[in-house]
């Protein structure tokens, strides 16, 4: 089983460049998210999706967009690459609900200069 | 909103000592909890949760958490580590109250890696 899709798994942007962060999910899982991981920060929520065509904000989702045409992909956009987006960025799925396992992907380390 | 709030940031012991990760939560409310583990350059995987009955839970590797509603604390235990338990480790929270699209929604801690020596 495939599971949650990430790419690319490492890109170096530079500053003012866009690009698309993918991810796709074969589980058929409803709810899908995207976090950053900071150093000593732990995960910050930045969109997520409880099914197609339905997105809301997370904590920090400045500088990013996403969309949720179809079940399996959720992608994220990076519209204008800053510094401070550098980070790792985690996509997660899980089936409805509060008591379910979210599944990761591998992440994409992003590095803006 | 609710946090949660991992007390130690690094936690290194050597093998086969025991070790306990601390999670507090904060919230008024009853709460589904979780610990998540990263393995280097890899995704989250769930390791346990806790969603009612028993108050300790365990994994199939040896770890095991206890709720504790009077301390808001959901530490994490081994007593007796292995080089292989390595990681960083995150406890997570999630509300069964919360409405519309935050339902389901998890919050995570800062995580804390555990470095396990010869």
């Amino acid at each position: 089983n495939a599971g949650v899709t990430q790419t690319p798994k490492f890109r170096i942007l530079k500053i003012g460049q866009s690009m698309t962060l993918q991810c796709t999910q074969d589980m058929n899982h409803n709810y899908m998210y995207w976090y950053r991981q900071d150093p000593g920060m732990g995960l910050k929520l930045i969109y997520y999706s409880v099914g197609a065509g339905i997105t809301d904000k997370g904590e920090v989702p400045n500088g990013y967009n996403v969309s949720r045409s179809t079940t399996e992909d959720f992608p994220l956009r990076l519209e204008l690459a800053a510094p401070s987006q550098t980070s790792v960025y985690f996509c997660a799925s899980k089936l409805q609900g509060v008591h379910t396992e979210a599944f990761f992907g591998q992440g994409t380390r992003l590095t803006v200069v | 909103a609710q946090s949660v709030t991992q007390l130690d940031s690094q936690v290194p012991v050597f093998e086969e000592a025991p070790v306990e990760l601390r999670c507090n939560y904060s919230s008024s409310v009853s709460v589904y909890l979780f610990w998540y583990v990263q393995y280097p350059n890899q995704g989250l995987q769930l390791l346990l949760k806790y969603l009612s009955g028993s108050t300790l839970v365990e994994s199939i590797n040896g770890f095991e958490a206890e709720f504790n509603k009077s301390q808001t604390s959901f530490h994490l235990r081994k007593p007796s580590v292995h080089i292989s338990d390595t990681a960083e480790y995150f406890c997570a929270v999630s509300d069964p109250h919360a409405g519309g699209t935050s339902y389901g929604k998890l919050t995570f801690g800062q995580g804390t890696i555990l470095t396990v020596h010869p």
